[in-house]
């Protein structure tokens, strides 16, 4: 089926303001992966769920970020009061058909979510 | 602190020549290192892997050496194509403990690639 997809595809937001951006994982997966991308650079972590739980958020780089994975399926991640140093490119990544959820399978990408704070 | 270091930034390459690509790193327990291709506009996409057990992988025109004493790895690519123009990033991973599945990424190189 499908990969894995992000909405929206672009944000602008005001300096201060909050933004969701919503991750779709492809079916079935159970790893659940978010990385930020700045201009010029590599994927850097923020987060990730097993399922509904959680299990690192080291990677996040203010209590101003809030991730969530209520059902085990559609993941949120949520800025809040926005920084011009929060721009960057969100990206979201799955793995692990059901049933399996090992740390050594293949990570697939969405496009990413380019947010630009003014 | 970047876990991964990753060289050249840039590289333009004529086609039909070949492009490489060097990575370094230090933490010993990484045992996955996977290489990825990314386009303007697309988010990374898995290209090759190797684990640490192995000095050679290849698949195609794609080749990946590892150096486990060195702790370096690199990226070969024969009879570079100007669709193989994109950014491409090493990365490296552990298996198991508490960062179980988390990716460590270099910086990225812009690979051009002239007709």
């Amino acid at each position: 089926g499908a990969g894995v997809s992000q909405s929206p595809r672009y944000k602008v937001a005001k300096r201060g303001q909050d933004v969701a951006l919503r991750c779709d994982p492809i079916s079935g997966h159970v790893s659940l992966f978010w990385y930020q991308q700045a201009l010029g650079q590599g994927p850097e972590f923020l987060t990730y769920f097993q399922n509904e739980a959680q299990l690192d958020k080291s990677g996040l780089p203010s209590d101003r970020f809030f991730a969530e994975r209520p059902e085990g399926s559609v993941s949120t991640l949520k800025i809040q009061r926005t920084q011009q140093e929060d721009s960057a490119v969100y990206l979201c990544a799955s793995s692990s058909p059901k049933g399996r959820g090992r740390g050594t399978d293949t990570q697939y990408f969405g496009p990413g979510t380019r947010l630009t704070v003014l | 602190q970047q876990q991964v270091k990753q060289s050249p930034q840039s590289l333009i390459v004529q086609k039909g020549g070949i492009s490489i690509i060097n990575c370094a790193y230090e933490n010993t327990a990484f045992d996955y290192f996977p290489w990825y291709q990314q386009f303007p506009g697309k988010g990374p996409a898995l290209l090759i892997a190797i684990r640490p057990d192995v000095s050679e992988k290849k698949e195609g025109r794609f080749t990946i050496s590892f150096n486990k004493s060195a702790k370096q790895f690199s990226l070969h690519i024969m009879d570079s194509q100007p669709g193989d123009s994109a950014t491409y990033f090493c990365a490296a991973r552990r298996s198991r403990g508490s960062t179980l599945g988390r990716l460590y990424f270099g910086r990225g190189t812009q690979l051009t690639v002239w007709p």
